[in-house]
């Protein structure tokens, strides 16, 4: 069966430091897409990216970027120089041909960034 | 803004009510998705429908019920309500029905159920 892994329950960081969340998932699929979203305490559910299980590039936008290894089955999110608006809970979540559309999310990781 | 509506923002009920959520998908997307989200449970995903059909089922009750109108806005039916059933319901939308698809996530709704 699908499982999404965020060992992270909580991380608090200073404004400025380099934060990474770790996010590791189960498919016996060889099609599959990983996502992340980030739930600020306003409560909303915001798409941060997409990658499908064929692009193992790496991504950057901004200060966010994010590493996909199939070898070690991880899609680990790194926020380089924290803000306090960077405060939220995040999920990674992931959709394969079992799961069909919907998707399967783990537990989360709350960041707290201070100033 | 994700572009996805979601209404009632809040809502406070008793045991054994009957609600309706609303969600009005964004602007050309064909497909809604219902997710709740508990704090034992996590964020589930419920079901969705795809232009007016349902299309898939996840963990959904039987005491709660979905549907799509012909205009694509959802509602989602939940009836004997329980203490349990309080939750943030989430409603997403997108092009179309396809794991390839980024489901974007209204604003929620917070039932909470005394």
């Amino acid at each position: 069966a699908q499982k999404v892994t965020q060992a992270q329950t909580e991380i608090s960081v200073v404004e400025k430091e380099d934060v990474t969340l770790d996010c590791v998932y189960e498919t016996r699929d060889t099609t599959y897409y990983l996502f992340w979203y980030k739930q600020p305490p306003s409560g909303e559910l915001v798409f941060l990216i997409r990658r499908n299980s064929f692009d193992e590039q790496n991504e950057i936008s901004g200060r966010y970027s994010w590493n996909f290894q199939k070898s070690t089955s991880s899609f680990n999110f790194t926020i380089t120089a924290s803000q306090v608006v960077d405060s939220a809970v995040y999920f990674c979540a992931l959709s394969d041909n079992q799961a069909g559309t919907a998707l399967i999310f783990g537990k989360g990781t709350t960041l707290s960034v201070s100033s | 803004d994700s572009g996805v509506t979601q209404t009632p923002k809040h809502l406070i009920t008793a045991t054994g009510q009957r609600v309706t959520l609303r969600c009005s998908p964004r602007s050309g997307d064909l497909s809604v998705y219902w997710y709740q989200q508990s704090l034992d449970q996590g964020l589930q995903f419920l079901i969705q429908y795809y232009n007016g059909e349902e299309r898939a089922k996840g963990n959904i009750l039987e005491r709660f019920s979905a549907q799509q109108f012909p205009d694509l806005h959802s509602e989602l039916n939940l009836s004997s309500l329980e203490l349990g059933d309080s939750a943030l319901y989430f409603c997403a939308s997108s092009t179309g029905s396809w794991a390839t698809d980024t489901q974007y996530f209204g604003p929620g709704t917070r039932l909470t159920v005394l």
